[in-house]
C-alpha cells in the first residue's frame, strides 16, 4: 500500500506568489513524523521542514510551513513569496516512530514545481 | 563539514559486472539506508542499518548486497549488474529515529548498465 501520495506531478507558480504542494499519507502508527525535502535540478536532497504527529502547532520554517490536518492524514507544504530558486522537486516522506525500529523513510513520488518569473 | 559522501558520482557498467558505491559518513549517526531514485517513482529503500554489523532489507532489496563493519561506512554491492539496476543511488544518515532528526543525503551516485 503507498505510504505517501502527492497527486501532483507538476505545478507552476507565480513568482512571489504562494503555492501549496499536496501530500496525503497511510499509516497506523500512533506517532510518525513528516518531512518535506527539495531536489533542485543539480540533484542533492535538501530537509526543509518537519512535523511530528504529536505536534499541535503547524510547523514553519522562514518561508515553508507545513498544513497539517492529522484527521484527513495531509500534510502539505506551503511555500510563500515564491523565488526562482524555488524551481526543484519537493518530496514528502514519513518515518514511522513506535514500529520502525530501522528509521525507514517512506517518499511519495514528487512534485516538480516551477517558479516564473 | 564532509556529512555523507559518496563515491563515485557517475559510474557505467556492462551487464553481469558487479561493483560497489561506496558510502561515508562523518557524523557518528547510526543509521544509515541506501535508496535508488528511479522517474516518476520517488526514493525507494533498498537496504538500511541501524548500526554497525546490523542490516535489513528494504523495499526494493534483490540484486544488492550490503555490510556494515564501521559505523562510519555503508557500502552498496552490486553483484551481476542488469540494465533495471540503471538508476541515480542515495546514501543517507541520521543520529536519531526520534523527533525530527531529517537523514542527511549523500550526493548520489548515477549509475548506468549498459
Amino acid at each position: 500500500a503507498q505510504k505517501i501520495t502527492q497527486t501532483q506531478p507538476g505545478m507552476f507558480v507565480q513568482e512571489k506568489e504562494a503555492v501549496t504542494l499536496d501530500c496525503t499519507y497511510d499509516t497506523s502508527d500512533p506517532s510518525y513524523g513528516l518531512f518535506w525535502y527539495k531536489q533542485p535540478s543539480s540533484g542533492e536532497m535538501i530537509f526543509l521542514i518537519y512535523q511530528g504527529s504529536y505536534d499541535q502547532q503547524n510547523a514553519t520554517e522562514g518561508r515553508y510551513s507545513l498544513n497539517f490536518q492529522k484527521a484527513r492524514k495531509s500534510a502539505n507544504l506551503v511555500i510563500s513569496a515564491s523565488q526562482l530558486g524555488d524551481s526543484a522537486m519537493y518530496f514528502c516522506a514519513m518515518r514511522d516512530e513506535m514500529t520502525n525500529t530501522g528509521n525507514q523513510f517512506y517518499f511519495g513520488t514528487g512534485t516538480s514545481l516551477t517558479v516564473i518569473p | 563539514n564532509a556529512g555523507v559522501t559518496q563515491t563515485p558520482k557517475f559510474q557505467v557498467l556492462k551487464t553481469g559486472q558487479s561493483m560497489t558505491l561506496q558510502c561515508a559518513q562523518d557524523m557518528n549517526h547510526e543509521y544509515m539506508s541506501w535508496y535508488r531514485q528511479d522517474p516518476g517513482m520517488g526514493l525507494r529503500l533498498i537496504h538500511y542499518s541501524v548500526g554497525a554489523g546490523i542490516t535489513d532489507q528494504g523495499e526494493v532489496p534483490n540484486g544488492y548486497n550490503v555490510s556494515r563493519s564501521t559505523t562510519e561506512d555503508f557500502p552498496l554491492r552490486l553483484l551481476s549488474a542488469a540494465p533495471s539496476q540503471t538508476s541515480v543511488y542515495f546514501c543517507a544518515s541520521s543520529y536519531s529515529i526520534q523527533g525530527g532528526q531529517p537523514q542527511h543525503f549523500g550526493d548520489g551516485t548515477r549509475l548506468s548498465i549498459l
